[in-house]
């Protein structure tokens, strides 16, 4: 099946650093990419959808200048968390489709943030 | 009343046995998922269902959409089968975004 990874897998920062998730569909073309963050014992929670070339929608809650998406190739998409705070610590998690009318998501392995 | 329910909450078995996990929704929908989150935070995409039965391996999906109703099973448990299992539906007006589950916690002993 298709593939998805991500990287950092595990990345520890100081507050007020920015960190920079790269997601990347490798062997297929992504036109739409999705980001969750999944807090402790919780389900995961859609963040933004991305489409390649065009500006990421957000979830209502989630702050768009906080959490960065860029979306700027049909097989990366990236997630900065800006001024990163200990609240931000979490498991940020990546999905990709090839088309939007393709229902299929293909899931990143994943990526723990510690914010200390 | 969560959109998508998930039965048991938690589970324990004995190695060997059949395992049965339920997922109930209350929306029309185009897909289900099943996924499989182990203790590391990895997810690991299962089944996506529209319809009928999916099999791999040991683990069989089925889905009845006029009942609302999906259950993934396991045939001769694993310890390695041990791991948090996630229904996730595509709601036919959901832009795309999936409607989790809370997941089932399913643990095999040996």
């Amino acid at each position: 099946g298709a593939v998805v990874s991500q990287h950092p897998s595990r990345v520890i920062c100081k507050s007020g650093t920015s960190v920079k998730i790269e997601c990347r569909s490798l062997d297929f073309q992504a036109t739409t990419m999705f980001w969750y963050r999944q807090f402790p014992k919780q389900s995961l929670m859609l963040m933004a959808t991305s489409n390649e070339g065009s500006k990421a929608t957000y979830e209502q809650g989630v702050e768009k200048d906080k959490f960065l998406i860029n979306h700027a190739s049909l097989t990366l998409s990236t997630l900065t968390v800006t001024s990163a705070h200990p609240e931000d610590s979490s498991f940020y998690i990546c999905s990709a489709s090839w088309t939007i009318l393709q229902e299929t998501q293909y899931f990143g392995p994943g990526t723990r943030l510690l914010v200390l | 009343k969560n959109e998508v329910e998930q039965s048991p909450q938690n589970l324990t078995a004995q190695e060997g046995e059949f395992i049965t996990i339920n997922c109930s929704y209350s929306v029309g929908i185009s897909a289900l998922h099943w996924l499989q989150q182990h203790p590391g935070g990895g997810i690991v995409s299962l089944f996506m269902l529209s319809s009928g039965k999916k099999k791999h391996g040991r683990l069989i999906a089925t889905i009845n959409i006029q009942e609302k109703h999906s259950s993934l099973h396991i045939t001769a448990s694993h310890p390695r089968d041990s791991a948090v299992y996630i229904c996730a539906v595509r709601a036919l007006d959901s832009n795309y975004q999936l409607i989790w589950g809370a997941g089932t916690k399913l643990i095999i002993k040996p």
